[in-house]
């Protein structure tokens, strides 16, 4: 399996401002995913990410709010932008594992807190 | 669309005893199945997938997990559980033909108790 690695781990932010959260991977890989964990709650997917096309956002999420990057094989960065408190949650990149078949591997997530 | 359900929201064992997590699923074929860990403060493990073949998977840290197609589920077990796998459980359907979306269950949390 990949080895994954989110900055930052955790941050407290402001309401108004943004922050940027990155995802690297270890080998490179097709496909990244980005999801949000609301306190107490499952994983909602909030968009896919292939290298050198859009990302792919789900019902409920737009690319004004959430940009992201993927500028090559093996990193990915997700912007949450004019954070609320409603943002607070672990945001969590994950990646295509080499089985294929739908296989995610996760990394260890960001935990934000909006104020 | 697809959904998976997992009907109980906690539960509490003892340790050395037995477990088994329940998962249903909705899907319009045989869907692309897994269960995934959460420790408190960690990211999502995964723990066994199903894909095809025998129906009963094993996975790491001695757990197992059983197919049955005509109940529409893939539960979760664990013949004597220890402490360290308190943790939040989640079960999630893959799409067979598609862009390899996961969707999940809202979790499971386990407690273990001496």
């Amino acid at each position: 399996s990949a080895v994954i690695s989110q900055k930052p781990s955790r941050d407290i932010c402001q309401r108004g401002t943004s922050l940027t959260i990155q995802c690297q991977v270890d080998s490179q890989v097709t496909m990244m995913f980005w999801y949000r964990q609301q306190p107490g709650q499952s994983l909602t997917l909030i968009a896919t990410a292939n290298q050198g096309s859009e990302a792919t956002y789900e019902s409920g999420f737009v690319i004004d709010k959430f940009p992201i990057s993927r500028p090559n094989l093996t990193f990915s960065t997700l912007t949450v932008s004019n954070m609320s408190p409603e943002d607070s949650s672990i945001y969590l990149c994950s990646v295509e594992g080499l089985a294929g078949a739908g296989t995610q591997y996760f990394g260890p997530g960001t935990r934000l807190t909006v104020l | 669309a697809q959904s998976v359900t997992q009907p109980d929201i906690h539960i509490t064992v003892s340790e050395g005893a037995s477990l088994e997590l329940r998962c249903n699923y909705s899907y319009g074929a045989t869907p692309y199945l897994f269960w995934y860990v959460q420790s408190p403060g960690q990211g999502l493990q995964l723990l066994l997938k199903y894909f095809s073949g025998d129906t009963l998977v094993q996975g790491i840290k001695g757990f197992e997990a059983e197919f049955k197609r005509s109940q529409s589920s893939f539960n979760l077990r664990k013949p004597s559980v220890h402490w360290s796998d308190a943790a939040e459980y989640f079960c999630a359907v893959g799409e067979v033909m598609g862009n390899e979306k996961l969707t999940f269950g809202t979790g499971t949390r386990l407690t273990i108790i001496p």
